[in-house]
């Protein structure tokens, strides 16, 4: 069974750039979440897809935006970066409304 | 929304100590996962525990939902236990979003 993937593992923009971070869900999950983890904080959920519709977004602005596929595999995009946005960003999946597992996660420095 | 909330922030034992780490939720949930961050950010998972005792080797889970907090015990520590641990609570109603904790820092020396 593979786990969640994620690429790239590390990334660097620059402010005002757009970036989209992919992630590969467990095999015989359908829904995918998001959450971004700031230095020294613990993850905050960004939004979940379940079956190709948003199912739930937390506190983050419409410039943080995502797509789930047919074989239930993820993008984020996020447009205009900005400096705060440097952080960990982290997928995980699951089978419905049960326990989440996370990929290794993408490194986003924002310069 | 659920807050959560994790003691000690930071804890510093010797090897072959046991330890104790304690998440306190604020309302009803039907999911609690404990997780293991390592050096590189992979979130670990230990258990998914959303009422009940679970063991796995050295480590055992509780979870006391009426009393709304959970406990994770590692028992006989080693320096490769040392991590940043997190709790993480899901909601009774909507998406089924976790809500972490500020996470336990555990590190134990030789």
């Amino acid at each position: 069974e593979t786990g969640v993937t994620q690429s790239p593992t590390h990334l660097i923009k620059t402010r005002g750039q757009q970036v989209t971070l992919r992630c590969s869900s467990q095999s015989g999950h359908n829904t995918v979440s998001w959450y971004q983890q700031a230095l020294g904080q613990g993850p905050q959920f960004i939004f979940q897809y379940y079956r190709e519709e948003e199912n739930g977004r937390g506190n983050f602005p419409p410039r943080f935006s995502g797509l789930q596929f047919p074989n239930y595999s993820s993008e984020l995009n996020v447009n205009a970066l900005e400096l705060d946005d440097s952080a960990l960003y982290l997928c995980a999946s699951s089978r419905s409304y049960n326990e989440q597992f996370f990929g290794p996660g993408t490194r986003l420095t924002v310069l | 929304g659920i807050q959560v909330e994790q003691s000690p922030p930071d804890l510093i034992l010797q090897e072959g100590a046991n330890s104790t780490l304690r998440c306190n939720f604020s309302d009803s949930v039907n999911n609690l996962q404990w997780f293991h961050q390592n050096p590189w950010g992979q979130l670990i998972n230990l258990f998914y525990i959303p009422s009940g005792t679970k063991q796995n080797g050295r480590l055992s889970a509780t979870t006391v939902a009426t009393e709304r907090y959970s406990l994770l015990y590692i028992s006989s520590s080693q320096t490769t236990d040392s991590g940043v641990y997190f709790c993480a609570v899901g909601g009774a109603q909507g998406a089924q979003k976790l809500v972490f904790g500020q996470g336990t820092r555990l590190t134990i020396n030789p």
